[in-house]
């Protein structure tokens, strides 16, 4: 069964600094993944997708994710935080067969002054 | 851009009522989902719908329906509201395959007292 674990609930950048939120993932097919966003009051936005091309995938607001297959890992990465990054964040890989996404329980990132 | 639109940002009902949550897309995407979210627990699945007609239960079906009577619409129905219903609900759309990516609505944000 395919399943993601996002190390850490929370986690605390300065802003500037550089952010890192980890999502490891369990998957019987060839994985398809996804980090989406969620600011407060709000749905969850897609910030990027790995569909199997480049292994270093850009997305929105300055974001990247490496697919490590050897790792099984697709961590989130941006080079310097900004306050407006303070939000919920939430990796996702496709499920096997006729199933839906695999939403892993979220990393909630606070960006101090 | 995609638009997933939920008729209810906040929702207040009693207990024992019929609550219907409907939700609107509008890029004739095939499959839709109802999703709950709530604190520590991230985001669970209810029902999915991948056609007209069509429903499969999710994680967590019990206490709730599904209606997809139109491509464009997925009503969520909780049968009898209990107060461990109160909870934030998202609504999401993607193309056909359950690789795509999910396009999310702003959520309805429901208590039941």
């Amino acid at each position: 069964a395919q399943s993601v674990t996002q190390l850490g609930s929370h986690v605390s950048v300065s802003e500037g600094a550089l952010v890192l939120l980890r999502c490891n993932y369990s998957s019987s097919v060839p994985p398809y993944l996804f980090w989406y966003v969620q600011y407060p009051n709000q749905g969850l936005q897609l910030l990027l997708k790995y569909t199997s091309a480049a292994t270093l995938v850009k997305g929105i607001n300055g974001f990247e994710a490496e697919f490590k297959k050897s790792e099984t890992s697709f961590h989130l990465t941006k080079p310097s935080a900004h306050m407006s990054d303070a939000a919920e964040y939430f990796c996702a890989v496709r499920g096997s067969g006729n199933t839906p996404l695999v939403f892993g329980k979220g990393t909630r990132l606070s960006v101090i002054a | 851009d995609v638009k997933v639109t939920q008729s209810s940002r906040y929702l207040v009902k009693r207990t024992g009522e019929k609550v219907f949550l409907e939700c609107v897309q509008d890029m004739d995407h095939e499959n839709m989902f109802w999703y709950r979210q709530d604190p520590g627990l991230g985001l669970r699945l209810i029902y999915f719908s991948y056609d007209v007609k069509m429903k499969e239960k999710g994680d967590i079906p019990e206490g709730y329906s599904v209606s997809r009577e139109k491509k464009e619409r997925f009503s969520l129905i909780l049968e009898s509201a209990s107060t461990n219903q109160t909870s934030m609900y998202l609504c999401a759309s993607s193309l056909q395959g359950f690789y795509q990516p999910q396009h999310f609505g702003d959520g309805t944000r429901l208590s039941i007292l």
